[in-house]
């Protein structure tokens, strides 16, 4: 079945240092890629997304780029803020009949001053 | 816009008792969801609607209920609490694009 895998954390980063969170995933069919965001105490906010191969999502200096050869959507800040300390959520999403998404298992970033 | 609302916030239930979560938005969305949140495991599928009057079972659907009728509100019941139901529950809706907006979320304590 259709799965996302992305790394375990905590990842702990000094500010202006560079993020990568690795996601790879597996799909039988064409699916839509997303990185949600969640901070302390809230429900999850759609990040940014990539709808086809070599799409690049991009918000907030948060990029992605939709890899269908390597199935992978790697999350990257070139320059990480404490403001960012949050969980981020891999996903997939395959219209069957009804959009179904499916969740990584989230990476916890702490950002230090 | 409200967006995605949740009611309610946190509750606490014994075993054996029953409660219904309500969620409800206002975009007129029609795919609605309901998940819970557990540490380490991410967010894992309950039931979901793709439209008024329809319900179907999603990943851990068992000791769980929905309703939806009306399209702007999704309601997950539970008969009888068990522990293990001890979560956060989060409620979202969908767009064509797949795009998912999420509820606050409620945190519910099984004792």
């Amino acid at each position: 079945g259709d799965s996302v895998t992305q790394m375990e954390g905590p990842v702990t980063l000094s500010e202006e240092a560079c993020l990568t969170i690795n996601c790879t995933y597996t799909a039988t069919g064409y699916p839509s890629l997303f990185w949600y965001v969640q901070y302390p105490g809230e429900g999850l906010q759609l990040l940014l997304k990539a709808t086809k191969a070599d799409d690049k999502g991009s918000n907030k200096g948060f990029e992605a780029t939709y890899r269908k050869e390597t199935t992978s959507f790697h999350l990257e800040k070139g320059s990480v803020q404490v403001s960012d300390s949050a969980v981020y959520f891999c996903a997939l999403s395959v219209n069957t009949g009804g959009f179904k998404t499916i969740f990584g298992a989230g990476t916890r970033l702490f950002v230090k001053a | 816009n409200a967006g995605v609302t949740q009611t309610p916030k946190f509750r606490v239930l014994k075993t054996g008792q029953s409660m219904t979560l309500l969620c409800a938005q206002d975009m007129n969305h029609e795919y609605m969801y309901w998940y819970r949140q557990d540490p380490g495991m991410g967010l894992r599928l309950i039931h979901y609607s793709v439209g008024e009057g329809t319900t179907a079972k999603g990943e851990v659907p068992d000791g769980y209920n929905v309703s939806r009728l009306k399209k702007q509100n999704f309601l997950l019941g539970l008969e009888s609490a068990a522990p293990s139901q001890t979560s956060v529950y989060f409620c979202a809706s969908t767009t064509r694009g797949g795009k998912q907006y999420f509820g606050p979320g409620t945190r519910l304590t099984v004792t």
